[in-house]
């Protein structure tokens, strides 16, 4: 079935670690975005990109960064310059032409910094 | 984007109707208003959007006031499965203007058995 696959679904990393995220879609969306979402919260936008080996910050991208190799996946990498990095984070992506705007999200990974 | 206020909490007996209000008083004529909803621990998922004509799908029904000043998501006979937190959005419509969708903290809506 298409969709995004997110792993892992849960994570657990000492502090001062990076930590890579993965997200997979295969629905052939030109553009995937990553969320950070902590308990309670709305969902903040750290990195987006529309199109392969492209990508912008959004609106709380310090300590995060991301690549964009191939159109099918969109890693994110948690480095240690996070300052609070346990929240839940969530992948999405969209159709570039056409769009109705939807989002279609994966599952989340929940990241626990000890 | 316009900017949109929504009840922290609801709660709807199982069965019945689920009316889910939003407000979004600085809307522009080319936003659209857009909800998703995001079950626990998991990533939100899409339910309608509109512009100005009601519209309904599978999942619900949005009813847009005339002003398009508010809207209400309706859940026309409520299940467990709908408890979730319901979020409304509005967004100009355009190829890349996803970026710019901003997720508040909704209303969280509980179905009681």
């Amino acid at each position: 079935d298409g969709g995004i696959t997110q792993s892992p679904k849960y994570l657990f990393r000492k502090e001062g670690q990076n930590v890579t995220l993965s997200c997979e879609q295969n629905l052939n969306h030109d553009a995937m975005y990553w969320y950070r979402q902590d308990p309670g919260q709305g969902l903040r936008l750290i990195y987006y990109s529309q199109i392969v080996n492209d990508f912008q910050k959004g609106d709380i991208a310090e300590g995060y960064s991301v690549s964009r190799e191939k159109k099918e996946s969109f890693p994110l990498t948690v480095t240690s310059a996070q300052k609070n990095p346990t929240a839940f984070y969530l992948c999405a992506s969209s159709m570039k032409t056409g769009s109705t705007g939807e989002l279609f999200f994966g599952e989340g990974s929940r990241l626990t910094v000890l | 984007d316009a900017k949109t206020t929504q009840p922290t909490s609801m709660d709807c007996a199982e069965g019945r109707a689920a009316n889910l209000p939003c407000n979004h008083s600085t809307i522009s004529g080319n936003e659209y208003v857009y909800w998703y909803r995001q079950i626990h621990s998991q990533g939100p998922q899409y339910i309608i959007h509109g512009l100005k004509n009601n519209e309904t799908n599978e999942m619900a029904s949005l009813i847009i006031t005339e002003d398009r000043k508010s809207s209400t998501l309706i859940l026309p006979h409520a299940t467990l499965r709908d408890t979730a937190v319901y979020y409304c959005i509005v967004r100009v419509d355009t190829n890349f203007g996803n970026e710019k969708l901003t997720f508040g903290t909704g209303t969280r809506l509980t179905i009681i058995p």
